[in-house]
């Protein structure tokens, strides 16, 4: 079946310090993947995606890239601030199947002034 | 549009009780979905649709029911509340194409079941 993997925080990062989380998956199929974002008190939200190999979702200063050989899709950002504390989810979704995602279990990340 | 709407945003139950979290979406998208969010459980699939009349089970489906009979609408009832059933609701639409998975997500509905 399928599977995501992420790393357990919570992370903890000064202002501007350089960002990893890293997610691997396990698919049956050839999945797209997504990283999505819940601010405190929110619903989910999509931060990117990547459709096929080698592709790189990016936005807000935020990249990953769709590493098929490592069936990874770490997410990266150069300069965190304050404003991007929240809790990242890694998907996948497998479009040979039923196209509904499989979410990681989260990682919470908080940035410190 | 108003995209993905649920209410109630917070419900308390007591042991037993029934009640129907209510989620709404105004895009046409085929697919609807609902997960429960725990702590260090990430997000867990309830149920699922894929269109207007077809429903199937997630991951967790016991103790709930859901039904589908219009595209916009996809209520999640609980038969008979339980302490375990204490948790985050979240409702998610999305498109049913190559490419157009992004799910979007509704607010969250709170439910403390006592």
């Amino acid at each position: 079946g399928n599977s995501v993997t992420q790393m357990e925080g919570p992370v903890t990062l000064s202002e501007e310090a350089f960002l990893t989380i890293n997610c691997t998956y396990t698919a049956t199929g050839y999945p797209s993947l997504f990283w999505y974002v819940q601010y405190p008190g929110e619903g989910l939200q999509l931060l990117l995606k990547a459709t096929k190999a080698d592709d790189k979702g990016s936005n807000k200063g935020f990249e990953a890239t769709y590493r098929k050989e490592t069936t990874s899709f770490h997410l990266e950002k150069g300069s965190v601030q304050v404003s991007d504390s929240a809790v990242y989810f890694c998907a996948l979704s497998d479009r040979g199947g039923s196209y509904i995602p499989t979410f990681g279990r989260g990682t919470s990340l908080i940035v410190h002034p | 549009n108003a995209g993905v709407t649920q209410t109630p945003k917070f419900q308390v139950l007591k042991t037993g009780q029934s009640m129907t979290l209510q989620c709404a979406q105004d895009m046409n998208h085929e697919y609807m979905s609902w997960y429960r969010q725990d702590p260090g459980m990430g997000l867990r699939l309830i149920h699922y649709s894929v269109g207007a009349g077809i429903t199937d089970q997630g991951e967790v489906p016991n103790g709930y029911n859901v039904s589908r009979s219009t595209t916009e609408d996809f209520p999640l009832r609980l038969l008979s509340a339980a302490p375990s059933q204490t948790s985050v609701y979240f409702c998610a639409s999305s498109y049913l194409h190559r490419d157009q998975e992004t799910q979007y997500f509704g607010p969250g509905t709170r439910l403390l079941v006592l």
